[in-house]
C-alpha cells in the first residue's frame, strides 16, 4: 500500500532561517505530489503541486519543492521564513491509477519564533 | 464566491445518536471527498465520490456512510456514532477525477462524541 512519511513532526525556527521539510512516499510508479498548508484555525490550502515536467516546483508565498524520483522524495523549502509561516504542513500523494485516492502524510507543525 | 461549505461547524453528541454532516460546493466539481484529521495521524480519507451516484471507500470508512445524489452535495452520515469518531472532519472537492487538480477544502467540522 502507498504511504507518505513526514519525519519531522514539529520544527521550530527563528525568523529569516531557511526551511526544509521532508516528505517521502512509497510507490514505484507515476505519482502526483502536493504540499498543503493549514494555518491555525483554518482549512487546508494548496501550496504547490507536481505532476510532470520540471522537478523543481515553485508555489505561493515563496515556497518551492523538489521532486527527486530516485529518492522518492518531495521536500518543501523556503529560503527565509516569516512568523506568518507558522502552520501545519501536509505532503500528499495521488497515484493516478488508484482512482483518485489521495494519501496525506501525518503533517509537520512549523513554529516560527519572532 | 467559490467555496466548500460544511454544517455544522461544531457538534457535540452522544454515542449512538445518528447524525449527518452536510457538505456543499458551488464550483460544479465532479470529485468530492471526506477526511478526518487526528493529531499525529494527519488526514485520512473516509470516502470519496467521482461523480453523482459514484462513491467509494477511502482508508477509514468503517462507521460512516455517504451519498451523492446531486453534484453539489456530499453528506457524511454517522448512523451510530462512537467516541472513537471524535475528530475534525474536512470535506473537499476538485474539478475532475484522476487528474492532479487542486482540492478545495471546507472549513471543517469538529465533532465530539461522548
Amino acid at each position: 500500500a502507498q504511504s507518505v512519511s513526514q519525519h519531522n513532526h514539529h520544527v521550530i525556527l527563528s525568523e529569516a532561517a531557511s526551511l526544509e521539510l521532508g516528505c517521502n512516499y512509497s510507490y514505484g510508479g507515476t505519482v502526483n505530489l502536493f504540499w498543503y498548508v493549514q494555518y491555525p484555525g483554518q482549512h487546508l490550502q494548496l501550496l504547490l503541486k507536481y505532476f510532470s515536467g520540471d522537478p523543481l516546483v515553485k508555489g505561493i508565498k515563496g515556497f518551492e519543492a523538489e521532486f527527486i524520483k530516485s529518492k522518492f522524495s518531495f521536500n518543501l523549502r523556503k529560503p527565509s521564513v516569516q512568523w506568518s509561516d507558522t502552520a501545519e504542513y501536509f505532503c500528499a500523494v495521488n497515484v493516478p491509477s488508484s482512482a483518485s485516492k489521495i494519501i496525506f502524510g501525518s503533517g509537520t507543525r512549523l513554529s516560527i519564533r519572532p | 464566491e467559490a467555496q466548500v461549505t460544511q454544517n455544522p461547524r461544531y457538534l457535540i453528541t452522544v454515542t449512538g445518536k445518528k447524525l449527518t454532516v452536510t457538505c456543499s460546493q458551488n464550483m460544479n466539481h465532479e470529485y468530492m471527498s471526506w477526511y478526518r484529521q487526528d493529531p499525529g495521524l494527519g488526514l485520512r480519507q473516509i470516502y470519496y465520490s467521482m461523480n453523482v451516484e459514484v462513491t467509494d471507500k477511502g482508508d477509514v470508512p468503517e462507521g460512516y456512510k455517504v451519498s451523492r445524489k446531486e453534484k453539489r452535495n456530499f453528506p457524511l452520515i454517522l448512523e451510530s456514532p462512537s467516541p472513537n469518531q471524535t475528530s475534525l472532519y474536512f470535506c473537499a472537492s476538485s474539478l475532475k477525477t484522476g487528474i492532479p487538480y487542486e482540492q478545495y477544502f471546507g472549513p471543517g467540522t469538529r465533532l465530539t462524541v461522548t
